[in-house]
C-alpha cells in the first residue's frame, strides 16, 4: 500500500496569513492526489482532486500543486471559516489518506 | 440534489455482525464506483473498502480483509458493507463516499455522506 504522511500535524495561524501544508507518498502517484477539509461534526468536504484542480465551488485562496511524490496545499489570506483539519488522499491505486493537519487560531 | 445516505450502524458484541447500507440519489448511481471510509472519533480517516460501477472489482484494507464485504445494488440505487467478526477497533463512524468515475480508485472522492456509527462494545 501507499503511504501518505503529511506535515505538519498541526499548525497555528492568524486569518490572513498564508499556509502551507506539504504531502509525501511512499512511490509515485502522478497527479491522483486530493485535499479534503473536515470541521468537528462534519463529513469530509472536497476541495481539490488530480493535484491541483479546484473543486466546483471552492474559494479560489485555495490551491494545490505537485506532482510524483510531493504534494502542497496552499491557503492564501486564511478566512476564519478555514480553521479545520486537512487531509490528503491518492487514489492511484487502493485509496490511503494521510494523518491530517489541523489548523487552529493563534 | 446529489447525495449519499448511510444507515444501519449501531452497537454490537465483538464478534458480531452489522450490514451498513447506503442510499444514492440525485446521479445515475449505476455509472460511479463507492467507497466506505471510517473515522475513530478525533482520529483521522481510513479507507475501508471499494468498488466499481458494475460491483465486478472490489478492494479492502488489511485490516478489514476477510472479515467485510462491500456490495452493490444498482436497480436499488444502493451500496452495502457487511461486517463480519467485529473487533473493538472497528468502532467508527462509516462514510459512504462516491467517485467521480466509475472505479473506486483513479478517480476523486467527490460526494460523502454524513456518516453511520458503529460501537463494537461487550
Amino acid at each position: 500500500d501507499i503511504q501518505m504522511t503529511q506535515s505538519p500535524s498541526s499548525l497555528s495561524a492568524s486569518v490572513g496569513d498564508r499556509v502551507t501544508i506539504t504531502c509525501r507518498a511512499s512511490q509515485g502517484i502522478s497527479n491522483y492526489l486530493a485535499w479534503f477539509q473536515q470541521k468537528p461534526g462534519k463529513a469530509p468536504k472536497s476541495l481539490i482532486y488530480g493535484a491541483s484542480s479546484l473543486q466546483s465551488g471552492v474559494p479560489s485562496r485555495f490551491s494545490g500543486s505537485g506532482s510524483g511524490t510531493d504534494f502542497t496545499l496552499t491557503i492564501n489570506s486564511l478566512q476564519p471559516e478555514d480553521f479545520a483539519t486537512y487531509y490528503c488522499q491518492q487514489y492511484n491505486s487502493n485509496p490511503t489518506f494521510g494523518g491530517g493537519t489541523k489548523v487552529d487560531i493563534k | 440534489e446529489v447525495q449519499v445516505m448511510e444507515s444501519g450502524g449501531g452497537v454490537v458484541r465483538p464478534g458480531g455482525s452489522l450490514r451498513l447500507s447506503c442510499a444514492a440519489s440525485g446521479f445515475t448511481f449505476g455509472d460511479y464506483g463507492m467507497n466506505w471510509v471510517r473515522q475513530v472519533p478525533g482520529k483521522g480517516l481510513e479507507w475501508v473498502s471499494g468498488l466499481n460501477w458494475n460491483g465486478g472489482s472490489t478492494g479492502y484494507a488489511d485490516s478489514v480483509k476477510g472479515r467485510f464485504t462491500i456490495s452493490r445494488d444498482n436497480a436499488k440505487n444502493s451500496l452495502y458493507l457487511q461486517m463480519n467478526s467485529l473487533r473493538a477497533e472497528d468502532t467508527a463512524l462509516y462514510f459512504c463516499v462516491r467517485v467521480s468515475g466509475s472505479y473506486f480508485y483513479y478517480y476523486a472522492m467527490d460526494v460523502w455522506g454524513q456518516g453511520t456509527t458503529v460501537t463494537v462494545s461487550s
